[in-house]
């Protein structure tokens, strides 16, 4: 079985700053894929970012970086240059051999000005 | 890039009811679509796997004469929510697996179903 796991419900941060949202997985599957989502209040689910579990290199997409720490299991994603447009729920998921997604309890980031 | 579509955004409904709900593959062909369902503040959970010209698969827990999956073409895949209740208020969103050779993993923009 698959699990995510957000330890923060929330996190606070100013603009311009850069916060680190946690994630931690386990999973027994050997090949297995790691994204961030972003959900607004609109609710529509933003693709952010992807790992694969094979990928050596930390993966980054413009300011959204994950720290891929496989030993630790471990994919926190880091938002460099916060905005007020950041402040959102954001969601860890893991993908494993189906396409089926699970998905973290979520973190709801405000950033202030 | 590849896009996908839900219909309604959001319905309002009688409890008794039922109330279709369309999730749409615009650009690609989707054999596979996947039915989430979120309560507030709460994360999102599987419902079900829509296979296109078979059976979905459904979640443990989930009742599949209350919520009905159809996937009839390999663009279009159709949730329907059998009798509503007001416990079946919730947001209900699709997705999509990737498609030619990408990672990202498309979500459709949700069904807001509130049951009065």
């Amino acid at each position: 079985a698959q699990k995510i796991t957000q330890t923060q419900p929330g996190m606070f941060v100013q603009e311009k700053e850069a916060v680190t949202l946690d994630c931690t997985y386990d999973t027994s599957d050997p090949s297995y894929g790691l994204f961030w989502y972003k959900q607004p209040s609109s609710g529509e689910m933003i693709f952010l970012i992807y790992q694969g579990s094979y990928d050596q290199q930390n993966a980054t997409e413009g300011r959204y970086s994950l720290n891929f720490q496989k030993a630790r299991k471990s994919a926190n994603l880091v938002i460099s240059a916060s905005q007020l447009g950041d402040s959102a729920m954001y969601f860890c998921a893991m993908r494993g051999g189906y396409s089926t997604l699970t998905f973290g309890k979520g973190t709801m980031l405000l950033v202030s000005p | 890039g590849a896009v996908v579509s839900q219909h309604p955004s959001r319905v309002i409904c009688k409890s008794g009811t039922s109330v279709k709900i369309e999730c749409r593959s615009l650009d690609f062909q989707a054999t596979t679509m996947f039915w989430y369902r979120q309560f507030p503040k709460q994360s999102l959970m599987l419902m079900a796997t829509s296979n296109e010209g078979s059976k979905a698969t459904y979640e443990q827990g989930v009742e599949k004469d209350k919520f009905l999956i159809n996937h009839a073409s390999l663009t279009l895949s159709t949730l329907t929510v059998t009798s509503a209740h007001p416990e079946d208020s919730s947001f209900y969103i699709c997705s999509a697996p990737p498609a030619g050779g990408r990672n990202e993993q498309f979500f459709g923009p949700g069904t807001r179903l509130t049951v009065l």
